[in-house]
């Protein structure tokens, strides 16, 4: 069955330091986002992305964010400059437009 | 904006118990609502959906959950609980039109031998 991958499963990084995350959503699917989830708290949106462009973001998802799917399989998330707050669970997600969203399991970001 | 809410983070059910998780939503347009279950180490796995149509919806592992309008209600039930459900439990509700969830709290549901 398909599924969405991400690696790495567990980040560690130093403050002020650029992170970035890769997912593989599903080969077929159009559409991608990404959300996270700080311990303790909801799973938040961050973004989503279609059609090699951002289709709408949060108000979390600030210019220390960006997205990108640089060779037609692969989603990257980048961090520029990574916060303490940063620390989190983030998960990669992707539907086929449809109403399901098939998530990947995860990358534990710990921003020392 | 939509939103949800999951009360009571932590629920304990004993084995074979029913397991009733609830869920209350809002939102301005008629909603797309899910329940996803996490297992520990893994991702976010679909139990089930409403979109449109019988409000009584049935999912995997003997799930169902009823859509009421008049209560915003989106309630979890399983007659009667498996150890293997122990995991944690997320409703969500997809706003605008691509389709952005919006997640409850989550329960983190502990099955009692």
């Amino acid at each position: 069955e398909p599924e969405v991958t991400q690696t790495p499963s567990h980040q560690v990084t130093q403050m002020g330091q650029e992170v970035i995350l890769r997912c593989v959503p599903i080969s077929n699917h159009l559409y991608f986002y990404w959300y996270r989830q700080i311990l303790g708290q909801k799973v938040e949106f961050l973004v989503s992305f279609y059609n090699n462009e951002i289709s709408e973001k949060s108000e979390i998802f600030d210019d220390q964010f960006s997205v990108e799917r640089p060779d037609g399989s692969n989603f990257t998330l980048k961090i520029r400059s990574t916060k303490l707050e940063d620390s989190a669970m983030y998960f990669c997600a992707s539907s086929d437009g449809l109403d399901e969203q098939f998530f990947g399991p995860g990358t534990r970001l710990t921003v020392l | 904006a939509q939103s949800v809410t999951q009360l009571g983070s932590h629920v304990s059910v004993s084995e074979g118990a029913l397991v009733l998780l609830r869920c209350n939503y809002s939102s301005s347009v008629p909603p797309y609502l899910f329940w996803y279950v996490q297992y520990p180490n893994q991702g976010l796995q679909l139990l089930l959906k409403y979109t449109t149509g019988a409000t009584l919806v049935k999912g995997i592992n003997g799930f169902e959950a009823e859509f009421k309008k008049s209560e915003t209600s989106f309630h979890l039930t399983k007659p009667s609980a498996h150890m293997s459900d122990a995991a944690e439990y997320f409703c969500a509700v997809a706003t605008g039109g691509n389709n952005r969830l919006a997640f409850g709290k989550g329960n983190q549901v502990v099955v009692i031998p």
